[in-house]
């Protein structure tokens, strides 16, 4: 299983570019990298995936190093409603046969200050 | 679309009793995943379905949890009996694949007494 590890918190301020980083140093072949983000008493939302260079929407961008062994969730200009907590995923499943159980990063508690 | 629906908000039992947590996931939609979270243990993906069959159910805690997915807009977990321990709040999501986004329901909040 690819464990991942994150920091537990971060801290910024308003209208700050954030980056969080995922280590997940036995990431498989098959395996994908996504970023949820969550608020209290809610479900998890997604907000970017990819496998590996970089991938931007209109939310975030994901760097992912040629080892994939890393990954850094950027966050450009953030807001007070930016706060939350962030999790990376990695892993992959198959539609038949056995799977690869995803496994959820701890969770890193992003707080943005005025 | 309404989105994952998860029924009930919350429950609360007594140790012993039986519980069972419902899910509607998004139609078209052909995965379907549980999920429990704890302050301890954070996320942990319970039980993986895709077309209605059970794929992955390594995250089965133990035989007292069971889940079903009967047609593809319907599955239960059931816990049975009900222990402390299974406080938690429950999360059901659904995908189109395996791999692709997935779309969380609001959570079961669970309290065994």
């Amino acid at each position: 299983l690819a464990k991942t590890t994150q920091p537990i918190s971060m801290d910024s301020y308003e209208g700050q570019e954030v980056n969080i980083t995922c280590s997940h140093n036995n990431i498989a072949t098959n395996d994908y990298i996504t970023w949820y983000q969550q608020f209290p008493s809610q479900g998890p939302r997604f907000i970017i995936q990819g496998y590996k260079t970089k991938v931007t929407n209109e939310v975030a961008s994901l760097f992912i190093p040629a080892d994939r062994k890393s990954s850094t969730l950027s966050l450009p200009r953030v807001s007070l409603s930016d706060t939350a907590v962030y999790y990376c995923l990695v892993g992959a499943l198959i539609s038949s046969g056995s799977a690869r159980q995803l496994t959820f990063g701890s969770g890193t508690q992003l707080t943005v200050l005025p | 679309d309404a989105g994952v629906i998860q029924s009930p908000r919350h429950e609360v039992t007594e140790m012993g009793q039986e519980v069972t947590l419902r899910c509607k996931p998004i139609s078209g939609h052909n995965s379907l995943f549980w999920y429990r979270q704890t302050m301890m243990r954070g996320l942990e993906l319970l039980i993986y379905f895709n077309n209605n069959v059970p794929i992955d159910d390594s995250g089965m805690p133990e035989d007292r949890f069971s889940a079903k997915m009967p047609n593809a807009s319907f599955s239960t977990l059931k816990i049975q009996p009900s222990e402390p321990r299974d406080s938690a709040v429950y999360f059901c999501a659904s995908s189109r694949q395996g791999r692709e986004t997935q779309y969380f329901g609001p959570g079961t909040r669970l309290l065994v007494l």
